[in-house]
């Protein structure tokens, strides 16, 4: 089958690191995608990954090992507004009108 | 103004009801999607459109009817909703071009089924 795992909650506290694990089954591969989603709130685009290695945007960091099946988010000085739900989704086709999402990973950053 | 907007942003409604919820997009994106979001689970796609008149399945539309009349909108239909139906609703569009395309969403419809 085709799925996504990524742990459900994580605690961490402001201006450290956490890394946000993901692990994905699909037939093929076209990408691994990052949302942030606020509670309540619409989720947004923050990074994607085609190749492996790591991509660096800011604070926020995308790492892709296709042979793992493994990804991960990155997120450096930690502050309170980074307090939501991370999601990680796999489009199943070229173009990505496929798309499966994992349930995500809701972060709690504590003063 | 937001890019792709939804409404109503929440409606409470009861069994039986025939209910409409409204997407329009302003981004001028070919691809547009609905999603449903429940506790625990990933957003799944109930229905997608890559044009004007152009619908495509999801992995859970029984129960579910969409209708895409202009680029720009994109409205998703419970003919007779049950209360399983309730959940956070989520219209998203992409960009028809290049091969990997981000999903841009609006701020979600919050649907209560009594």
């Amino acid at each position: 089958g085709q799925n996504i795992d990524q742990p459900t909650e994580m605690t961490a506290t402001e201006g450290a690191i956490v890394q946000i694990n993901c692990t994905y089954q699909t037939s093929g591969f076209n990408g691994l995608f990052w949302y942030q989603q606020h509670a309540g709130e619409a989720p947004t685009f923050l990074s994607y990954n085609v190749l492996d290695g790591l991509e660096e945007k800011g604070r926020f960091s995308s790492f892709l090992s296709r042979s793992k099946g493994y990804s991960y988010l990155l997120l450096k000085e930690l502050q309170m507004k980074d307090s939501a739900s991370y999601l990680c989704a796999a489009p199943l086709n070229t173009g990505g009108f496929k798309t499966i999402f994992g349930a995500g990973t809701r972060l709690f950053v504590k003063a | 103004d937001a890019d792709v907007t939804q409404t109503p942003r929440n409606r409470i409604t009861k069994t039986g009801k025939r209910i409409m919820l409204e997407c329009s997009q302003t981004k001028g994106h070919d691809r547009m999607y609905w999603y449903r979001q429940d506790p625990g689970l990933g957003l799944r796609l109930i229905y997608y459109s890559f044009d004007v008149k152009d619908i495509n399945k999801g992995e859970i539309s029984d129960g579910y009817s969409v209708s895409r009349q202009a680029q720009a909108k994109f409205s998703l239909s419970l003919e007779s909703a049950i209360p399983n139906q309730t959940a956070l609703y989520f219209c998203a569009t992409s960009d028809g071009t290049g091969v990997i395309q981000p999903q841009h969403f609006g701020d979600g419809t919050r649907l209560s089924i009594l």
